[in-house]
């Protein structure tokens, strides 16, 4: 059974840095073919698709959030680490990681983190 | 970067009745289109992923159709507890990256 479970700050304030983990089980970033992203949903908002990373180590970012964003693995504690930068109020969210469906060129996710809220506020 | 259009914004249904929930991609995708529910405090479920594929234990009253930039999420027969937001999300290779529709809300007539 996959689960995955984020932990990180609660709040943070403007200008500082958010690390997020995401711990998982019931797979492994060593396998091939498995991934895990990181998405958000602000407040009464839609799901906003941050970044991935391959057992490979392969990492993908949103374009428009690339240059504040740092995601990283680690294999040996089962975990996936995302750093955003610079944080702002409109980054309040709720954080979700979740585990990556890859059926040949498809993409999809397919077991959810319960999620994580993080506020912005000085 | 490739932008998802989801429509209606929301739609009111009567129990035991069709839905039909568009998403229109700004450029092809292909096949690369997965549909979720989220209902309120939880985590987004994935019900579609390569357009049609019904994800593990999904009922068989969600289906969905379409290729290239047109695709349809239909629950022939809505149960109470299909009432929740719904969206699309595509994957593409070029531009590369992963997004998300902005939602259906699908609601009690």
């Amino acid at each position: 059974q996959i689960t995955l479970k984020e932990s990180g700050p609660t709040l943070v304030k403007p200008t500082q840095t958010l690390t997020l983990t995401c711990t998982f089980s019931g797979f492994s970033l060593s396998t091939s073919g498995v991934g895990v992203g990181w998405i958000r949903q602000p407040p009464g908002k839609a799901l906003e698709w941050l970044a991935l990373i391959y057992w490979d180590d392969d990492k993908r970012y949103s374009p428009s959030l690339k240059s504040r964003l740092t995601i990283t693995k680690d294999t040996s504690k089962n975990q996936v680490v995302l750093t955003m930068t610079n944080m702002d109020p409109v980054d309040t969210a709720t954080y979700y990681c979740a585990h990556i469906l890859v059926v040949g060129m498809i993409r999809a996710f397919d077991i959810w983190g319960q999620g994580t809220m993080v506020t912005v506020s000085s | 970067e490739i932008v998802m259009t989801q429509s209606p914004a929301t739609l009111s249904v009567s129990p035991g009745e069709r839905a039909t929930l568009s998403c229109r991609a700004s450029q092809s995708v292909s096949s690369n289109l997965a549909w979720y529910q989220q209902k309120p405090g939880q985590a987004p479920r994935l019900l579609i992923y390569g357009a049609s594929t019904r994800a593990t234990g999904i009922p068989a009253r969600f289906s969905g159709s379409g290729s290239g930039t047109e695709f349809t999420l239909t629950i022939s027969s809505l149960q109470s507890e299909d009432f929740a937001v719904y969206y699309c999300q595509q994957y593409n290779n070029w531009p590369p990256g992963i997004t998300f529709g902005q939602g259906t809300r699908l609601e009690i007539k």
